[in-house]
């Protein structure tokens, strides 16, 4: 049973685009959720993060958008550059020290 | 800060032997976690650590056993290597539980 479920699994854009990749969870108790970039032969490294009392949180390029009462989030990459190639998972978490919960990963291309 | 530090990097073990792996957490963090990340299962939550104690545990089988020292580094074994244990072993570290930073991983491959 995945508890969180990514989309889509791979998107290609080109430079300048807007890609948006999307995540859907069912544990209503999840009150974390960060999303992770990895580069091939790295670990995951923390991009940015939401808890469910704000609909929006941007940092840089990313945005984060949540919709609790749908119980989905979304990450949008706005001016997207070649460089953002490279895999995204979504998590989630039910509170402090509790395992994170992950996306099967969206692999990200963006081409010039 | 210095980050997530794990050795080694790549191991290559054959069938039946076993395996320890190491992480050393970001200064300062106390809860280390362990994640499994293949291409078939993604990344799959192993076990965690706080404070020398495993504070959580995830689905694996018994082979799969950690520890934590008292300046919070920690190790993951493996015993009685499978095929299917090939995958990135990761290590992350966490201040207060919620935040995760993660390490490069460890790439064992089992042969």
């Amino acid at each position: 049973q995945q508890q969180v479920k990514q989309s889509p699994q791979s998107l290609i854009v080109q430079k300048g685009g807007i890609p948006i990749i999307n995540c859907a969870y069912e544990n209503t108790a999840f009150d974390y959720f960060p999303w992770y970039q990895q580069f091939p032969g790295k670990g995951p490294a923390l991009l940015i993060a939401i808890r469910p009392d704000v609909s929006e949180k941007k940092e840089g390029r990313f945005t984060i958008s949540f919709n609790k009462s749908a119980k989905q989030f979304s990450l949008h990459i706005m001016d997207s550059q070649p460089g953002d190639s490279a895999t995204y998972f979504c998590a989630a978490r039910r509170g402090r020290n509790t395992p994170l919960v992950f996306g099967k990963g969206t692999r990200l291309s963006v081409i010039a | 800060k210095a980050g997530v530090t794990q050795t080694p990097r790549y191991l290559i073990k054959t069938r039946g032997q076993q395996v320890t792996l190491s992480c050393s957490p970001i200064s300062g963090h106390r809860s280390v976690s362990w994640y499994q990340q293949t291409p078939g299962q993604g990344l799959q939550f192993l076990f965690e650590y706080f404070s020398e104690t495993q504070r959580n545990k995830g689905n694996f089988p018994g082979r799969f056993s950690g520890r934590q020292f008292s300046n919070s580094r920690s190790e993951m074994n493996v015993s009685t290597l499978e095929l299917g244990d090939s995958a990135l072993y990761l290590c992350a570290s966490s201040p207060l539980g919620l935040e995760a930073f993660f390490g490069q991983g460890t790439r064992l491959t089992v042969v």
